[in-house]
């Protein structure tokens, strides 16, 4: 088990709403990552936050937004909820950003996920 | 360019066994490869990870190789366990980017 926690475990919202995922780092880690993992499918890279600040963002549309708290801890929020939005939501922590110019890329480690249902 | 090809998408394996699940990526910036091994309903978990300044990283029963003129890996899982039942995720990262790119999993099935 690693140190991450993530709130809700589950969550059932209908097209059009609005979403807010929490994520607890593990202690030491200065760095969020979300991904988004479709039924049957790999991790997606959502964005990666450092400083509380967004370091980085993958495929997704701006609906999709995020924050990071002094605390390291961090939300991940979904507007406009669509069907294919439904997927386990994974936050992942770590010690360094792995920018470019980063001193060494760290190991990410992962919360258990938040399941999101759209109907 | 940032893929990460991972086969086969199923694999059964009789306890005792060896499993080897194979990944390949194009994008010569990655300088991380680690293996993710999931459960189902569960987060993934770090199994094993290696730079490309090695060709092979062994932890117990799992093995990486690396191969860098081939831009592949392998992960190989001796004596297999019904216990080693999940999905294995192959991932990379490196260059300008922090973030990790995933393989689409392999789910491996041990029988006992």
């Amino acid at each position: 088990e690693t140190g991450v926690t993530q709130s809700p475990t589950h969550l059932i919202k209908t097209r059009g709403q609005q979403v807010t995922l929490r994520c607890s780092s593990q202690s030491g880690h200065n760095t969020v990552s979300w991904y988004q993992q479709a039924l049957g499918q790999g991790p997606q890279f959502i964005f990666q936050y450092y400083r509380e600040e967004e370091n980085g963002r993958g495929n997704f549309p701006p609906r999709f937004s995020g924050l990071q708290f002094p605390n390291y801890s961090s939300e991940l929020n979904v507007n406009a909820l669509e069907l294919d939005d439904s997927a386990l939501y994974l936050c992942a922590s770590s010690r360094n950003p792995g920018l470019a110019g980063g001193i060494f890329k760290d190991t990410q480690y992962f919360g258990p996920g938040t399941r999101l249902t759209v109907l | 360019q940032q893929q990460v090809k991972q086969s086969p998408q199923s694999l059964i394996v009789q306890k005792g066994g060896i499993s080897i699940i194979n990944c390949a990526y194009e994008n010569t910036a990655f300088d991380y490869f680690p293996w993710y091994q999931q459960f189902p309903g569960k987060g993934p978990a770090l199994l094993i990870a290696i730079r490309p300044d090695v060709s092979e990283k062994k932890e117990g029963r799992f093995t990486i190789s690396f191969n860098k003129s081939a831009k592949q890996f392998s992960l190989h899982i001796m004596d297999s366990q019904p216990g080693d039942s999940a999905t294995y995720f192959c991932a990379a990262t490196g260059g300008s980017q922090g973030n990790l790119i995933f393989g689409k999993g392999t789910k491996l099935s041990v029988k006992p």
